[in-house]
């Protein structure tokens, strides 16, 4: 399994204004991903952070809006910049375990969630 | 890209067994996981398929059928606390990425 934690866990933020969400896991992980999720919506890849590359962004998000630090294998951050009103959402990292099945149906990738920071956004 | 289709609610009683469907149109495919999330909570894994057949957890099991791009959830001994949100998400690459469907809103009645 794997535990992560993240900070902070909710904020109320000014329009114009950057937060910053960290994201600590209890063990060492290549890539760590940043998920959104809208009220009532799905949720959505933001961007996989890799641990000494660039993080790489998915079609509708962008490095000056949302920047990610990966300083270590257990750690990374995500910055919501110059926020208004729509990135008022949850956003959550997440970590995936891969490990071979003992069936031998193959392997098993099991995806584990931080608690979420909940950002509103005035 | 990803395109996953689930049923947005469906309701059972307590004791049912419940099927919720999961259909996806990908570029790319290594497997199909679920996940069940409580109003206010982080989505929580339950299953991850990435061969045909079912796979078996406790009261939950999965099953993917890959030449129908398809896979279901079923529950069964429905319990209210099943009472929750569940998704299906597409590994579409062979670095982990999870792309999400809509969710599937399940309600448990007594």
């Amino acid at each position: 399994s794997a535990v992560i934690s993240q900070k902070p866990s909710r904020d109320i933020c000014q329009r114009g204004t950057s937060l910053t969400i960290q994201c600590q896991v209890d063990s060492q992980v290549t890539m760590m991903f940043w998920y959104r999720q809208q009220p009532g919506q799905s949720l959505t890849l933001i961007a996989t952070a890799n641990q000494g590359s660039e993080a790489t962004y998915e079609s509708g998000f962008v490095i000056d809006k949302f920047p990610i630090s990966r300083p270590n294998l257990t750690f990374s951050t995500l910055t919501v910049s110059n926020m208004s009103p729509e990135d008022s959402s949850i956003y959550l990292c997440s970590v995936v375990r891969t490990a071979f099945r003992t069936s031998g149906r193959g392997e098993d990738n099991e995806q584990f969630f931080g608690p979420g920071t909940r950002l509103t956004v005035l | 890209g990803q395109s996953l289709e689930q049923p947005s609610e469906v309701t059972a009683v307590e004791g049912a067994i419940v099927q919720i469907n999961c259909t996806y149109q990908t570029s790319g495919f290594y497997g199909l996981s679920w996940y069940q999330q409580h109003d206010g909570g982080a989505p929580t894994f339950l299953s991850y398929n990435a061969l045909d057949g079912l796979e078996e957890t406790g009261r939950f099991s999965s099953f993917l059928s890959r030449s129908d791009s398809y896979g279901y959830l079923l529950l069964q001994e429905l319990q209210m606390k099943d009472s929750a949100s569940y998704f299906c998400a597409v590994r579409g690459n062979n670095f982990n990425k999870f792309y999400f469907g809509s969710g599937t809103k399940l309600n448990v009645k007594p």
